[in-house]
């Protein structure tokens, strides 16, 4: 399926630690996108990694991805209590439909 | 405001009744889509346009389930006869053709209740 599964569904950092959360899927992608929803609110779109990128950087954010593991990482630096947040992965396959198929997200509490 | 727009945000509705949303995107996004999503989940697709024709609909989408994109503007959602178990969060978003890297931009949702 080209639903992403986040991992971990929950963690609890520091304010200025760093936070990683990863996304596995299962068939090949032409690229990866990472969202992130604050409580009751829609979802904003955080970065964009095409499949022929290993590597790209936004502000704190730093996202991985490794096609031939199928996974991808999301890096937070220097967390906030802003970033509060639930992150999701969405794979996207080159159809011409564009939908995104999401899976349950990762659950991110900064403590102040 | 030039995002996602979404009206109302919050309707409380008696099991029975029929209920729409209105979505506006973006105003040069071509593509729009519907999503819903319940508590401890992600958003589940439900139908999308590429301007005014509706190109899929999910099997959630039931048939008291409608949407519309008259004008390839705006958008509604209807639910007829509603069930308890349509309480969920609508969300729309709209982008671009998937050409040019297909980032969709969400409106803030309607939260349905269905007493």
């Amino acid at each position: 399926s080209q639903q992403g599964e986040e991992d971990p569904q929950a963690l609890s950092i520091q304010e200025g630690e760093n936070a990683t959360m990863n996304c596995s899927y299962k068939t090949s992608i032409n690229n990866l996108q990472w969202y992130r929803q604050n409580s009751g609110r829609g979802l904003v779109h955080l970065i964009l990694i095409r499949s022929n990128e290993r590597e790209k950087h936004s502000g704190r954010l730093r996202v991985t991805l490794d096609t031939s593991k199928k996974s991808s990482s999301l890096l937070i630096t220097a967390s906030r209590a802003a970033d509060t947040a639930s992150y999701f992965c969405a794979p996207g396959r080159a159809s011409n439909t564009g939908k995104l198929i999401f899976g349950q997200g990762t659950t991110l509490q900064v403590k102040p | 405001d030039t995002g996602v727009s979404q009206n109302p945000r919050h309707k409380i509705t008696k099991r029975g009744q029929n209920v729409t949303f209105r979505c506006d995107p973006i105003s040069e996004h071509n593509r729009l889509y519907w999503y819903r999503q319940t508590l401890g989940q992600g958003p589940e697709f439900l139908t999308y346009f590429q301007n005014e024709a509706q190109l899929e609909k999910s099997r959630l989408l039931s048939d008291r389930f409608s949407a519309e994109r008259p004008k390839g503007s705006f958008s509604t959602l209807e639910i007829q006869r509603t069930e308890q178990g349509d309480s969920a969060m609508y969300l729309c978003a709209s982008s671009l053709p998937t050409g040019q890297g297909n980032s969709q931009f969400f409106g803030p949702g309607t939260r349905l209740t269905v007493l």
